[in-house]
């Protein structure tokens, strides 16, 4: 098994573009996928397979890959996208989290 | 729209077996895989195991392995989770989930609303 390395926070003015990655030594064909987690409520899946967006997820939610890292975009963020974001990716064990990054919207 | 609802026991004493329930409603359960989720408190989610549809395939997280059991109920669409000797460590709030069709360690779609579980005696 590895460890999924998230940066613990992430700061951003409303309308700045923010990027939150996720690295590991993942094997390079798995695919990342990200959550959007607000306090009190489930996780929201927000990218699968790298760069997918599910249906009625912002266009400025955007991710994507190289290597084996995988990034969350976020462009021209907004106050109600503050939350936690977790990246996820098959292991040889199952499926793995990241530790969450906490994006704050200054 | 398919939704998810986990149901069991709120307190759990150490050292006996929490049992958890996810009730599927508003769509089938085949062809996808079911996996159960944790997030203690102040800490980050940490995947439980999952289970497909009809029974045939398990694997859980290897730091849970010894202690966990998953199962399926098709014809009340429900599964299940099973943690044995639970300590104050289990303590989360536990959440039900579907992957995307696929793969078992694909994302997950569809989530329930979460159950807090609190170890104590």
């Amino acid at each position: 098994s590895y460890e999924l390395t998230q940066p613990p926070s992430v700061s951003v003015s409303p309308g700045q573009t923010a990027r939150i990655t996720c690295s590991g030594d993942a094997l390079p064909d798995q695919y990342g996928f990200w959550y959007q987690k607000k306090p009190g409520q489930a996780p929201v899946l927000v990218i699968y397979k790298n760069s997918e967006r599910p249906s009625g997820i912002p266009e400025r939610f955007s991710g994507s890959r190289s290597g084996t890292t995988v990034t969350l975009t976020i462009s021209g963020v907004q106050a109600e996208d503050e939350a936690d974001y977790y990246c996820q990716l098959p292991d040889n064990s199952g499926t793995l989290f990241g530790g969450g990054t906490k994006l704050t919207v200054l | 729209q398919v939704q998810l609802q986990e149901s069991g026991p709120g307190l759990v004493k150490p050292s006996e077996t929490l049992s958890l329930t996810c009730t599927v409603s508003g769509g089938s359960m085949n062809s996808y895989y079911w996996s159960w989720i944790r997030q203690p408190p102040g800490k980050g989610l940490e995947w439980i195991g999952y289970i497909y549809y009809s029974g045939t395939t398990t694997n859980y997280n290897p730091s849970l392995k010894s202690r966990v059991t998953m199962s399926v109920d098709t014809s009340n669409n429900q599964f299940s989770l099973k943690l044995s000797s639970v300590t104050a460590a289990d303590t989360a709030v536990y959440y039900c989930a579907r992957h995307i069709q696929g793969s078992g360690t694909w994302g997950m779609d569809v989530w329930g609303q979460g159950t807090t579980v609190t170890v104590s005696s």
